[in-house]
């Protein structure tokens, strides 16, 4: 019964490195959140896919940050030329649909702590 | 962007004691949630409200959704060290192209005092 996986754990990377974090949703699960938690805060929204489908992207910065979901294989987070300013806990979460109602509670996986040295 | 007013910061108890949290917003959500985080984990959903002025109980937790839809509130009776963490709520609507995004607090820091 695995719920939402995320990995790596904890990521350093130094300036101007690539980060890439990885999501597998719950089994049964096609669609895919991603959100950003800085130290003391609560978590912000990035971007929402379903397989093969950017749907919202409004939470994204509009440079250096892309994601991804394919058909085959775990969604992906994807950080080019890391600041200072990207280390945070990035979270994903896994629903069975998008809507509101039970069916649609979304599932957080245990996050990617990215520090940037 | 959208903002969760989410109180007290910071809470420090007494084992045995009553706990009270909120939360409320300028605009009007569909649904409210209530999400637990320890520390160096992803948050874990404890209650969804659906419904205004909804009321819904988990175990020693209840939750109303409040008329408005502007406003939730948490209580954790008789308190137990495990309820050590960090308590979010969330609101949820439609953003627009279907994506249900949830909008979080920044989270109630509840200490319990054995």
């Amino acid at each position: 019964n695995a719920g939402v996986m995320q990995n790596p754990r904890h990521l350093v990377r130094r300036r101007g490195q690539e980060a890439r974090l990885r999501c597998s949703p719950m089994k049964g699960h096609s669609h895919v959140y991603w959100y950003r938690q800085l130290p003391e805060e609560g978590l912000k929204f990035m971007v929402y896919l379903q397989k093969e489908n950017i749907i919202d992207e409004s939470g994204m910065p509009k440079e250096r940050f892309s994601a991804e979901f394919p058909k085959e294989g775990p969604s992906i987070l994807r950080i080019q030329q890391v600041v200072r300013g990207d280390s945070a806990a990035y979270f994903c979460a896994s629903s069975a649909g998008s809507g509101p109602g039970s069916s649609y509670e979304q599932y957080f996986g245990p996050g990617t702590r990215l520090t940037v040295t | 962007g959208q903002q969760l007013n989410q109180s007290p910061q910071s809470m420090f108890i007494q084992e045995g004691e009553d706990v009270s949290m909120n939360c409320t917003s300028s605009s009007i959500f569909n649904t409210w949630l209530w999400y637990k985080q320890d520390p160096g984990e992803g948050p874990v959903l404890l209650i969804a409200l659906y419904k205004a002025g909804e009321l819904t109980s988990n175990g020693r937790l209840t939750a109303q959704f409040g008329i408005t839809r502007k406003d939730s509130f948490l209580n954790i009776s008789a308190s137990i060290p495990s309820d050590v963490g960090i308590y979010f709520c969330a609101g949820q609507r439609d953003s627009g192209a279907g994506s249900y995004q949830l909008t979080f607090g920044k989270g109630t820091k509840l200490s319990v005092i054995p």
